[in-house]
């Protein structure tokens, strides 16, 4: 059974902390890797995709890969109000183009003013 | 912008219906894909379609039934609709290509969130 999981939260941290939310997948031969934050209500929005070990910065998000230990995380720095919302982990467990795209079960995040 | 968009945003059904849920992409993306969100249960696969007239089931097909006449449009059926079929549920799409490539990510539309009475 292919997996991804999620500390499910809820995850508090203070205006302007770094919030860190973290990933771990069953399949190694695992290639693609994304993170969505879904607002209570609203369908989930892409915010990073990640394919190679190592950080990919993008303005106060950076996502982490490391597929020797099979986690994927994304930090978010400078943390805002406006980014309290459950963000779900995402990987393509395969590596063909049909491959489905396994989604883990969320963490919500919660940042207090 | 990839842009996503579902018939409606909430319907209210009565046991028994028949339902059709719409969705519609807008930047000729292979990949077409129907999930339904449930509190604790997370987002589950339906259906999903790579092309035109194909279709493959995903981990909770039943009660479900597809439709992908043309590329633009995938339509999800509930041909008896029940009252655990209440959910929001969620059409996403993207483009078909090598897995390890930016072509596999989606993009989701509103959500239809349906009640069955």
């Amino acid at each position: 059974q292919k997996e991804v999981e999620q500390n499910s939260g809820p995850l508090s941290v203070p205006e302007g902390a770094i919030a860190s939310l973290n990933c771990t997948y069953s399949d190694r031969g695992s290639q693609s890797f994304f993170w969505y934050r879904q607002y209570s209500g609203k369908s989930p929005e892409l915010i990073m995709s990640i394919y190679s070990n190592g950080d990919k910065e993008d303005g106060r998000f950076t996502a982490q890969l490391n597929k020797a230990s099979q986690y994927v995380s994304l930090l978010i720095r400078d943390s805002q109000p406006s980014d309290s919302a459950t963000y779900l982990c995402a990987v393509i467990a395969g590596k063909t183009s049909y491959d489905k795209v396994i989604f883990g079960p969320g963490t919500s995040l919660s940042v207090i003013p | 912008d990839v842009k996503v968009t579902q018939s409606s945003r909430y319907l209210v059904k009565r046991t028994g219906e028949k339902v059709f849920l719409e969705c519609v992409q807008d930047m000729d993306h292979e990949n077409m894909f129907w999930y339904r969100q449930d509190p604790g249960l997370g987002l589950r696969l339906i259906y999903f379609s790579y092309d035109v007239k194909m279709k493959e089931k995903g981990d909770i097909p039943e009660g479900y039934s597809v439709s992908r006449e043309k590329k633009e449009r995938f339509s999800l059926i509930l041909e008896s609709a029940s009252t655990n079929q209440t959910s929001m549920y969620l059409c996403a799409s993207s483009l078909l290509g090598r897995s390890g490539s930016s072509y596999n990510e989606q993009f989701f539309g509103p959500g239809t969130r349906l009640t069955v009475l």
